[in-house]
């Protein structure tokens, strides 16, 4: 079992639908990342949080540490939305990030 | 623009070959980390490296090598290449000045293809 599962693991939504990806993971961790890859194949950050939630314009993450759950949310989603989102987790006391399996996101006009 | 940049952006070569993939971090940052990612694994943490020196080691072959250099650069080896090594492999880059979790930020990949 992985221990950082998504679902799901592809979404396709109408433009204006509001979007929401989900991240579960099994081990305590200090953080956790959500990464955004565009067909081209780079990786963005979007958010590194460790508690409560963040929000950046349209993008809204929240984490719950006691559930080890992770959401993602899109507000008024955009085909320019569509992409492959990751969430990753960084296992307590070490560096490296352990990935989910992606959710690929389809908005259509 | 993470401000982490890797090259070449493509590479392909014939199994049984060697390579380098080269990364420079972010301005400052002095931890470098490798990422593989294939059609059939996703991504994969390969290495760590922290001012030169190795600091963490996920599922890298003993085929491929890292190091990084006194100007904070750092580059892949992977040898004896086989059809399974085609994958993209990013750099990323953080601060990791306090021991606490730096956020990473990654470089454009390079795609490597292995015939």
């Amino acid at each position: 079992k992985n221990e950082v599962e998504q679902s799901p693991q592809n979404l396709t939504a109408q433009e204006g639908e509001f979007i929401t990806i989900n991240c579960s993971y099994s081990v305590g961790i200090s953080a956790l990342h959500w990464l955004q890859q565009h067909p081209g194949g780079g990786i963005v950050s979007l958010f590194m949080l460790s508690s409560g939630k963040k929000k950046h314009g349209r993008l809204i993450a929240t984490i719950n540490i006691q559930e080890k759950h992770s959401s993602l949310h899109i507000t008024a989603s955009h085909p320019r939305d569509s992409a492959v989102y990751i969430c990753a987790s960084i296992i307590q006391g070490a560096q490296k990030l352990v990935f989910g399996q992606g959710t690929r996101l389809t908005i259509n006009p | 623009d993470s401000g982490v940049t890797q090259t070449p952006k493509h590479l392909i070569t014939a199994t049984g070959q060697r390579v380098t993939l080269r990364c420079s971090p972010r301005s400052g940052d002095l931890s470098v980390y490798w990422y593989q990612q294939s059609l059939d694994q996703g991504l994969q943490f390969l290495i760590q490296y922290y001012n030169g020196e190795e600091r963490a080691k996920g599922n890298i072959l003993e085929r491929f090598s890292a190091q990084q250099f006194p100007d904070l650069h750092s580059e892949l080896n992977l040898s004896s290449l086989e059809l399974g090594d085609s994958a993209l492999y990013f750099c990323a880059s953080s601060t990791s000045r306090d021991r606490g979790y730096n956020e990473q930020f990654f470089g454009p990949g390079t795609r490597l293809t292995v015939l």
